[in-house]
């Protein structure tokens, strides 16, 4: 089975420091995607970033950034300048096609910024 | 505003009872996927429809069912509701490589 592993289930950041989420997966696909969503407490799911596999280059939107490892399977997120909106959970989600054609979610991480 | 939209946003209902969740996907979208979040967990897939097909199957139970119909909007039909099927259900639309555009969800309250 595939599996999606976010080992910091709580985090939290001074407002405008940097903070890195992890995310750990299990494939043996080759070609997949990989996202962060971000769910603040209105709990609407929000697209954070969005990563190819087939791509070396590291996803960058504006203050997140992915540091993408294909063969080590890791995929963490960082955020720059940390503001009290990031507050949420965030949910690393890989998406293989095919028959596994649907966004597979790890547990996620609440994380806390604080003024 | 994701362009996905469902309804009811909540729902108040009693164990055994049946109801039916709908969703709307972004114009365009082929495809409708359902998701299930209970509390503080984290997103279970149930299923996925392309364009009135079903596509993939997740752990959804057969108490459960869903369609999609020709103008592409889809029904989750939730039957003799249990408490542990509380829960908030998402709907999500989007064809390009996984890139999933969410509905604000369904609150399900079952008492």
């Amino acid at each position: 089975a595939q599996t999606v592993t976010q080992s910091q289930p709580e985090m939290s950041v001074q407002e405008a420091e940097t903070v890195t989420l992890s995310c750990t997966y299990d494939t043996s696909e080759n070609n997949y995607y990989l996202f962060w969503y971000k769910q603040p407490p209105s709990r609407q799911m929000i697209l954070v970033i969005r990563q190819e596999a087939y791509k070396q280059q590291n996803a960058t939107e504006n203050r997140f950034s992915v540091n993408f490892q294909k063969a080590a399977k890791s995929f963490s997120l960082k955020i720059s300048d940390s503001q009290l909106g990031d507050t949420a959970m965030y949910f690393c989600a890989p998406y293989y096609g095919g028959s596994q054609g649907n966004l597979i979610f790890g547990k996620g991480t609440k994380l806390s910024v604080k003024p | 505003d994701s362009g996905v939209t469902q309804t009811p946003k909540h729902l108040i209902t009693a164990t055994g009872q049946r109801v039916t969740l709908r969703c709307s996907p972004r114009s365009g979208d082929l495809s409708v996927y359902w998701y299930q979040q209970s509390l503080d967990q984290g997103l279970q897939f149930l299923i996925q429809y392309y364009n009135g097909e079903e596509r993939a199957k997740g752990n959804i139970l057969e108490r459960f069912s869903a369609q999609q119909f020709p103008d592409l909007h889809s029904e989750l039909n939730l039957s003799s509701l249990e408490l542990g099927d509380s829960a908030l259900y998402f709907c999500a639309s989007g064809d390009r490589g996984g890139e999933l555009f969410f509905g604000e969800g369904s609150r399900l309250t079952v008492l």
